[in-house]
Parts: structure tokens; C-alpha cells; sequence
């Protein structure tokens, strides 16, 4: 059974840039049927979508986000991580990384998340 | 952006009722919709996919029903494990667009 696990360094301060790492277990990253994502989760609100990968590099970011985001991936390590710039309060918030279908982009699989929290 | 709204944001409900909530879509996203479930303090569970397909280990009691802009996500005889937050979601575009969420509670 397919399982995503999130690691991340948990405190961060002001204008850093956190790197979050998600596992995949019980499968390959590689395969040509999914994507790879995250969404986060500021404390007490909803669901945003940050972005998606899949196993080739290529990518899709929320135009949000998107100046500040980088998603790649290591196919060795059948992992993806999350790069996030200049960090600020406001990206306080549990990160989680999930799975997609290539041609049809709900998220069948969650990994159980990550607190970043941004303080100084 | 495709902007989901979604209604109420807060329900009242007795274990046993049949509940319906609301998701309304700012263009058209024929039936490229899924639910999902959150309970405080764990990730989203996907309930169901393309505006009406059960995921797999779904009980049978959550039905979806929609196309278009307007959709809605039934839970008939509502059991204790069913209170949770519930989110809709679109998938015919980028970015990936989230629904405020609908909190089910006793």
C-alpha cells in the first residue's frame, strides 16, 4: 500500500528557505500514471494547492506561489521535495504532499503532514 | 482562478440525519470535481471523484451529485465518524482550487 511521508525542519525564520522533503513508500515515484504534489494548511483554514511534479521534472505551481516555489524530484531516492523563498509568517501552516492521477488531478493519497512555523 | 464556494461553512446535524452540503463553481468544470474529508488533525481523505465515484472503501451512505458549476455531497444517516470538515475541489484547471470547507458538527 502506497504511503507519503513529509519531512521538513519545523521552526524556520523570517526570509529563509525551507526545504520539505516527502518519501514515497510502496511504490515508484516513476511511474507514468501520477503526479506528485503538495497542498498546505495555515493553522485553522483551508486546503491551498502549491504545486505538482511528475517523475519526468516537469512541473505546474499555483501563480501564487509560484515566484517563491520550487518542486523537484529524485528518482533515486523516490522522493520529491519543496522548496519555499524568503519566508514570512503567512506560510506558517502544515504541509502535506499527496498523489494525483496524471489525468485527472484529485489527490488519492496524503501523506500525513508537516508543521512549518515561521518565527523569528 | 476557478474560485470553489462552498455552503454552510458550518452544520448542525444529530446522528442519523441525512446532511447536504454545497459547492458552486465560479465557471463551468463539468463533472471534474472530488470531496474530500478532514479531521482535526490528520490529511484530507478522498470521498469521492468526478462530481458522483465512490473512492474505493468509501461507505455507501456519502453520494455526490453535480455537473457544471453546481454540486452537492450527501451523507445519509450520519454516523458519529462522519463529523469532520469537508472540502470540495476542482480539477478541470490550473491552479488546483479548494472550497472554503463545511464543518459537520453535533
Amino acid at each position: 500500500q502506497l504511503q507519503l511521508q513529509e519531512s521538513g525542519p519545523g521552526l524556520v525564520k523570517p526570509s529563509e528557505t525551507p526545504s520539505l522533503t516527502c518519501t514515497v513508500f510502496g511504490g515508484s515515484i516513476s511511474s507514468t500514471t501520477y503526479l506528485w504534489g503538495w497542498i498546505r494548511q495555515p493553522p485553522g483554514e483551508g486546503l491551498e494547492w502549491i504545486g505538482s511534479i511528475y517523475y519526468s521534472g516537469s512541473t505546474n505551481y499555483n501563480p501564487s506561489l509560484q515566484s517563491r516555489v520550487t518542486i523537484s524530484v529524485d528518482t533515486s531516492k523516490n522522493q520529491f521535495s519543496l522548496r519555499l523563498s524568503s519566508v514570512t509568517a503567512a506560510d506558517t501552516a502544515i504541509y502535506y504532499c499527496a498523489r494525483s492521477m496524471l489525468t485527472a488531478n484529485y489527490m488519492d493519497v496524503w501523506g500525513k503532514g508537516t508543521t512549518v512555523t515561521v518565527s523569528s | 482562478d476557478i474560485q470553489m464556494t462552498q455552503s454552510p461553512s458550518t452544520l448542525s446535524a444529530s446522528v442519523g440525519d441525512s446532511v447536504t452540503i454545497t459547492c458552486r463553481a465560479s465557471q463551468i468544470i463539468n463533472s471534474w470535481l472530488a470531496w474530500y474529508q478532514q479531521k482535526p488533525g490528520k490529511a484530507p481523505k478522498l470521498l469521492i471523484h468526478k462530481a458522483s465515484s465512490l473512492q474505493s472503501g468509501v461507505p455507501s451512505r456519502f453520494s455526490g451529485s453535480g455537473s457544471g458549476t453546481e454540486f452537492t455531497l450527501t451523507i445519509s444517516s450520519l454516523q458519529p465518524d462522519d463529523f469532520a470538515t469537508y472540502y470540495c475541489q476542482q480539477y478541470i484547471s490550473y491552479p488546483l482550487t479548494f472550497g472554503g470547507g463545511s464543518k459537520v458538527e453535533i
